[in-house]
């Protein structure tokens, strides 16, 4: 089975800061790497796909990137609505998910 | 639009079953993979189970392997899970999620808890 390790599993950062989260995987998985955003009592919400590529109608402050099996998560410019809990997933063989990022307003 | 619904949660015994159902429209259901994926309470995402297109392909997590069964009813555009001899930490709230190689529509859960 493939392991996702994220980190932080939290964060306190302000509001107009860059933020970067990181998710290591335990193997190759090329780029099936997405990332997620979650808001108490919300379902997840899909941000990044194929490690890089920006879902329909998110804002480009959200990025990600790729290097070896290391994948980040970048919030150039933090917003008031962007205080939540992040994911990762591996989507190479079945799937399985990082342990979560809390971002919280310091 | 893409709605999915999820159905069928509730309170169960320990060793008891309970079935999920996950009601689909606003897109060809019979053309997407489909997966469920639960989150115990205060807890992160556990990808539970996985089935291709045609219900030819199943994946399940070690967690719940031997003891759930996923499956889908194309002409119905329905999901569902068979949940057997559950156990306390099989409580959490289960999503219906679509799956175009990422987790692009998720439903918004029913919540299985399992207690006596």
């Amino acid at each position: 089975d493939i392991q996702m390790t994220q980190s932080p599993s939290s964060l306190s950062a302000s509001v107009g800061d860059r933020v970067t989260i990181t998710c290591r995987a335990s193997q190759n998985i090329n780029t099936y790497l997405n990332w997620y955003q979650q808001k108490p009592g919300e379902a997840p919400k899909l941000l990044i796909y194929s490690a890089s590529s920006l879902q329909s109608g998110v804002p480009s402050r959200f990025s990600g990137s790729v290097s070896g099996t290391d994948f980040t998560l970048t919030i150039s410019s933090l917003q008031p609505e962007d205080f939540a809990t992040y994911y990762c997933q591996q989507s190479y063989s079945s799937s399985s998910f990082g342990q979560g990022t809390k971002l919280e307003i310091k | 639009e893409v709605q999915l619904v999820e159905s069928g949660g509730g309170l169960v015994q320990p060793g008891g079953s309970l079935r999920l159902s996950c009601a689909a429209s606003g897109f060809t259901f019979s053309s997407y993979a489909m997966n469920w994926v639960r989150q115990a309470p205060g807890k992160g995402l556990e990808w539970v189970s996985y089935i291709s297109s045609s219900s030819g392909t199943r994946y399940y997590a070690d967690s719940v392997k031997g003891r759930f069964t996923i499956s889908r009813d194309n002409a119905k555009n329905s999901l569902y899970l068979q949940m057997n001899s559950l156990r306390d930490e099989d409580t959490a709230v289960y999503y219906c999620v679509r799956e175009e190689t990422y987790f692009d529509y998720w439903g918004q859960g029913t919540l299985v808890t399992v207690s006596s």
